[in-house]
């Protein structure tokens, strides 16, 4: 059981230049999230979804999109990035476990736009 | 406001001490509570949900106010390993909406 994994690891990006961050689960999870994670700011809800076909905006969506074609997949794409977006990208599944759904985070994708 | 609140820290604590984070929540729609340690440059962690019976496991114990929208963890006989950032989340019944709050660091001294 590989948990919540994501790709790549670090990544560099020039301003304007798209890209996509995957993400993948492996414990049948409905509920994927991604977050952004800045010094000082705390986790912040980039996007979410509730199940395969389903997704929906969280507190900072701009600039982001998202899909969710299997309940495996939920990969994050940047359409134009920019120095805004250089941050620490987490994504997460949530499961129910016992009495309620607890949320398990993959390890983090580093970016740094220039 | 922020949604969830956490105190700012951050604590420095000698080993063997006992220590205590706050936490409190505006949104009284949250169902389900959560504490999480965050290591430097990694992802968070689940430490325990939070009931509203409360609840402990081993040298840590939540409790959850929902009259007050206070969420607390414990921490005694504090080791050199629970160095780390501590995070307080409140968040829907099903999964969703999980809002975190900002972190209190913790550092325990020898």
């Amino acid at each position: 059981n590989a948990g919540v994994t994501q790709t790549p690891k670090f990544q560099v990006l020039k301003t304007g230049q798209s890209m996509t961050l995957q993400c993948a689960q492996d414990m049948n999870h409905e509920y994927m999230s991604w977050y952004r994670q800045d010094p000082g700011m705390g986790l912040r809800l980039i996007h979410y979804s509730v199940g395969a076909g389903i997704t929906d905006q969280g507190e900072v969506p701009n600039g982001y999109n998202v899909s969710r074609s299997t309940t495996e997949d939920f990969p994050l794409r940047l359409l134009s990035a920019a120095p805004s977006q250089t941050s620490v990208y987490f994504c997460a599944s949530s499961g129910r476990t016992g009495g309620g759904y607890e949320q398990y985070f993959g390890p983090g994708t580093r970016l740094t736009v220039t | 406001r922020k949604e969830v609140e956490q105190d700012p820290g951050p604590f420095n604590v000698p080993e063997g001490a006992t220590v205590a984070f706050n936490c409190t929540y505006s949104n009284s729609a949250s169902q389900s509570f959560f504490w999480y340690r965050q290591d430097c440059r990694k992802e968070p962690k689940l430490l325990m949900s939070v009931y509203s019976s409360g609840n402990e496991d081993g040298r840590f114990t939540a409790q959850l106010n929902r009259a007050s929208q206070y969420i607390s963890l414990l921490i005694r006989d504090s080791k050199l390993s629970d160095s780390a950032t501590y995070l307080c989340v409140a968040g829907g019944n099903y999964g969703q909406n999980f809002v975190f709050g900002p972190g209190t660091r913790l550092s325990v001294l020898p």
